[in-house]
């Protein structure tokens, strides 16, 4: 059974720092690209950064370049999401999400999510 | 960038009722569209890909169609675990959410 738990989510000022990961599970972790979506709370889902299957290749959404860094460790089935300079903005539920190979990034398997408040 | 707004923002309907929201693309994205469904404080489930590929496990009330710029999902006749919001996507951008409420 395919399954992604996130972790690392809590209360941090504005202008901190937090540090999300995602445990992985059922499947070959190495052969997946994965992403992180976030959703305000009361709003729409939003698209937040991704990484190819060996790293060497990340994309993020324009608003989070130069303060957050995905990253991840094949060897411990984990991802991550560095997240610095944090505004009021960045609060939301953050989800870590397995893309289907072959293009598209369809979001196929989900995590249930951990909550980001950013207070300040 | 591509924006993708979906059409209407709320929809009131009944049990039984065929119900038809739109997406649209700011251009042409080909077939590469996907169907969300989020239930409150729930992760979204991935229920169409590719504009009208049903994922295993969908019932088959569902069906997505369109191509280019212009995309509908259709539930034939809706059921009680259909109230939810349904979000379409092309690659990193998603729509801005259809919410289906009960009449």
């Amino acid at each position: 059974e395919v399954q992604l738990v996130e972790s690392g989510g809590g209360l941090v000022q504005v202008g901190g720092s937090l540090r999300l990961s995602c445990a992985v599970s059922g499947f070959t972790f190495s052969g997946y690209w994965m992403s992180w979506v976030r959703q305000a709370p009361g709003k729409g889902l939003e698209w937040v950064a991704n990484i190819k299957e060996d790293g060497s290749g990340k994309n993020y959404v324009d608003s989070v370049k130069g303060r957050f860094t995905i990253s991840r460790d094949n060897a411990r089935n984990s991802l991550y999401l560095q997240m610095n300079s944090l505004r009021s903005e960045d609060t939301a539920m953050y989800y870590c999400a397995r893309e289907r190979p072959r293009g598209a990034s369809y979001f196929e398997y989900w995590g249930q999510g951990t909550l980001v408040t950013v207070s300040s | 960038d591509i924006q993708m707004t979906q059409s209407p923002s709320t929809l009131s309907a009944s049990v039984g009722d065929r119900v038809t929201f739109t997406c649209r693309a700011s251009q042409s994205i080909g077939t590469l569209l996907a169907w969300y469904q989020q239930k409150p404080g729930r992760a979204p489930n991935l229920l169409i890909s590719a504009v009208s590929s049903l994922e295993s496990g969908v019932p088959s009330r569902f069906s997505g169609s369109g191509s280019g710029t212009e995309f509908t999902l259709t539930i034939s006749s809706l059921q009680p675990d259909d109230f939810a919001t349904y979000y379409c996507q092309h690659y990193g951008t998603f729509g801005q959410g259809t919410k289906v409420e009960i009449k």
